[in-house]
């Protein structure tokens, strides 16, 4: 099973709304990302969770607040975004750890987030 | 500045010929190059990777080949299906860090 699912597909929310992405996956994976795709763009970085732990956080506002609550699950919690905060938000799981293993992460079908 | 440059925006192949997308990076530490290939409206979907030790790898009709001097790669596809339309990103790691660096991207148009 190399599926990783997100929910939900497509949210539209306002400025002055709370709301939160979820992320699961069932590989055994110890490593967990959120990445922003925006139209004609590559993904980008935004958190890298380890062993439930942060270890990379991309500079990102924190309007944006992950969380790890375990090692299936990941979430994304939204708060006062703006508009320029739509795009296409992915998450990815790998196995943890350098050393040539981990480097291939499997992507989420992705959520379709428009702020208005 | 990019480290992982795709210079083509598009290409367009005939199908059953070979489809080549060309990658260069900037960053010398990188050790490991993936592929994804990508539908509108979906995540990406890994295809293929590579380590620095290789210069070669085979995964059915996708091969990926890896030039260290040039700082190039590239990805054959051979028989080109109009299935295989879609956009292709390279992507990059070093050994310090798990996280890809993503090309713009390749989008690949195969004509029956």
């Amino acid at each position: 099973d190399t599926e990783v699912t997100q929910t939900p597909k497509h949210l539209v929310m306002g400025m002055t709304n709370k709301k939160s992405l979820k992320c699961e996956q069932h590989m055994g994976h110890r490593a967990m990302y959120w990445y922003k795709q925006k139209a004609k763009k590559p993904p980008e970085l935004m958190f890298v969770y380890s062993y439930e732990k942060l270890s990379i956080n991309e500079s990102v506002p924190s309007r944006f607040s992950p969380e790890c609550p375990n090692s299936s699950l990941l979430n994304l919690h939204l708060h006062a975004l703006q508009p320029e905060d739509s795009a296409l938000y992915l998450c990815a799981s790998s196995q943890a750890g350098g050393s040539g293993i981990g480097y291939e992460q499997y992507f989420g079908p992705g959520t379709r987030l428009t702020v208005t | 500045d990019q480290q992982v440059k795709q210079n083509s925006p598009s290409l367009s192949v005939q199908e059953g010929r070979i489809s080549i997308l060309n990658c260069d990076y900037t960053n010398s530490m990188f050790d490991y190059f993936l592929w994804y290939k990508k539908y509108p409206a979906e995540g990406p979907t890994f295809l293929i990777s590579i380590s620095s030790i290789k210069d070669k790898n085979e995964d059915g009709r996708f091969t990926v080949f890896l030039n260290k001097s040039a700082k190039h790669l590239s990805l054959h596809i051979v028989p080109s299906q109009p299935g295989d339309s879609a956009v292709y990103f390279c992507a990059a790691a070093s050994g310090s860090q798990g996280n890809l660096i993503f090309g713009k991207g390749t989008k690949l148009s195969v004509k029956p």
